[in-house]
């Protein structure tokens, strides 16, 4: 069965620091892989997704992530972080066979940017 | 300007007193989710609509149903609410199956 595990459910960071974000999933077919940010009380917000091409994809708000395929990862990064950037990151894979567009996602970590 | 809209924000009901969530979408998909989050939690899907065909997920409880009427509203409706159906709902859209993902900004249930 498919599965995404994100490796640290907190990542505490001072402002101004660099993150990375861990994300590891398990499946034998192909996948898309996306990274969602969500804001307190808010819903989804796509930061970034790999498809096809380039391992390495930039998104908004300064994120970029790289697939690594014989890894099975697709890591968040962001070199300079900011207090605006507190909040709950999702990582999840959609099986490139799949008819539905189920999206599966890992159990979340938070970013905890401190002044 | 909000896309993919969901009412009312937060929903408070009485445990086995019938709810109904709302979402509505201008984005004219033809594909729209709902997933449920639960405290801490990832979300998960309950099921999807692909224009008027229904999609159940395997272990979606009876208890959830789902009604899309047009091509801009999906309902969920959850008949006899328990406490373990408190939760955060989100609903999403995208173009087709395979698309990209644009969520609502989410219904906080919570069950009394």
């Amino acid at each position: 069965a498919q599965s995404v595990t994100q490796l640290d459910s907190q990542v505490p960071v001072f402002e101004e620091a660099p993150v990375e974000l861990r994300c590891n999933y398990s499946s034998s077919v192909s996948v898309y892989l996306f990274w969602y940010v969500q804001y307190p009380n808010q819903g989804l917000q796509l930061l970034l997704k790999y498809l096809s091409g380039s391992t390495l994809v930039k998104g908004i708000n300064g994120f970029e992530a790289e697939f690594n395929k014989s890894q099975t990862s697709f890591h968040l990064r962001k070199p300079s972080v900011h207090i605006s950037d507190t909040a709950e990151y999702f990582c999840a894979v959609r099986l490139g066979s799949s008819n539905t567009g189920k999206l599966i996602f890992g159990q979340g970590t938070t970013l905890q940017v401190k002044p | 300007d909000a896309m993919v809209i969901q009412n009312p924000r937060y929903q408070v009901t009485q445990f086995g007193k019938p709810v109904t969530l709302s979402c509505s979408q201008t984005l004219n998909h033809n594909v729209m989710y709902w997933y449920q989050q639960k405290s801490s939690q990832a979300p998960k899907l309950l099921f999807h609509y692909y224009d008027k065909d229904f999609n159940n997920e395997a272990d979606t409880p009876d208890n959830f149903q789902s009604r899309r009427p047009n091509t801009s509203f999906c309902f969920l409706d959850i008949r006899s609410p328990g406490l373990g159906d408190a939760a955060m709902y989100l609903c999403a859209t995208s173009r087709e199956k395979n698309g990209i993902q644009y969520f609502g900004a989410g219904t906080r249930l919570s069950v009394l």
